[in-house]
């Protein structure tokens, strides 16, 4: 069974840095697609960036590229999201989501809250 | 910028039928956008309900299914229940490695 455990989350000021981390367990890296998606308070969610399983390709949307860097570490079976230049719309809770094909988010971490604040 | 539609609120009878739709603001939603839908509660992660336009994830009851009808994506709900009351959300497949979520439906059963 595919279990994804988000951590890392918590306050920063605006214009800081944060970085989060997702285990993976049940699955292996290389057969798993991860993605993370954002939910602000009381909002819908946000797709933000997908590694690709052979994790040559990695995309992002357009409201966090050139301030968010998702990689992975296979020794570990963990990917992260280093996120800089924080701003107050960033605040949101972080999903971890695993899709092990057919293009769907078919597994879901519990989510990490992020608060942007002074 | 790639918008994905979803109406904002839908209601319906226990039992009755409920079809909540997504599309694009630009264009027509296909099966090359690889629909999925996924419902949440508050508080708590989304579940997987449909993906690749019409194949129900594992455990989902077949009260759901997925469809394109004329240029959206469509989930039906039949024989809806109580506890199939939450938020809606579908997600697209918009390009290469960009994924786009719709706004979301609140359901409300009553």
């Amino acid at each position: 069974q595919v279990q994804l455990v988000e951590s890392g989350g918590g306050v920063v000021p605006p214009g800081g840095s944060l970085r989060l981390s997702c285990e993976v367990s049940g699955v292996t890296l290389n057969r798993i697609s991860m993605h993370w998606v954002r939910q602000a308070p009381g909002r819908g969610l946000e797709w933000v960036t997908i590694i690709a399983s052979d994790g040559s390709r990695i995309y992002y949307a357009d409201s966090v590229k050139g301030r968010f860097t998702m990689s992975r570490d296979k020794s570990k079976n963990a990917v992260y999201l280093q996120m800089s230049s924080l701003r107050a719309e960033d605040t949101a809770v972080y999903f971890c989501a695993g899709d092990s094909g057919d293009y769907k988010f078919d597994h879901w971490g519990q989510g990490i809250l992020v608060t942007v604040s002074s | 910028q790639t918008v994905v539609t979803q109406e904002p609120s839908f209601s319906v009878s226990p039992g009755g039928t409920v079809t909540l739709t997504c599309g694009l603001t630009s264009g027509s939603v296909s099966t090359s956008h690889y629909p999925s839908w996924y419902h949440q509660t508050p508080g708590q992660s989304p579940r997987t309900l449909i993906y690749n336009t019409n194949t129900r994830s594992s455990g989902v009851p077949d009260r759901f299914s997925g469809s394109i009808l004329g240029n959206k994506a469509a989930l039906t709900i039949t024989g809806a229940q109580a506890d199939d009351e939450s938020d809606f959300y579908c997600a697209l497949y918009v390009s290469t490695g960009l994924w786009v979520f719709g706004g979301g439906t609140k359901l409300t059963v009553l």
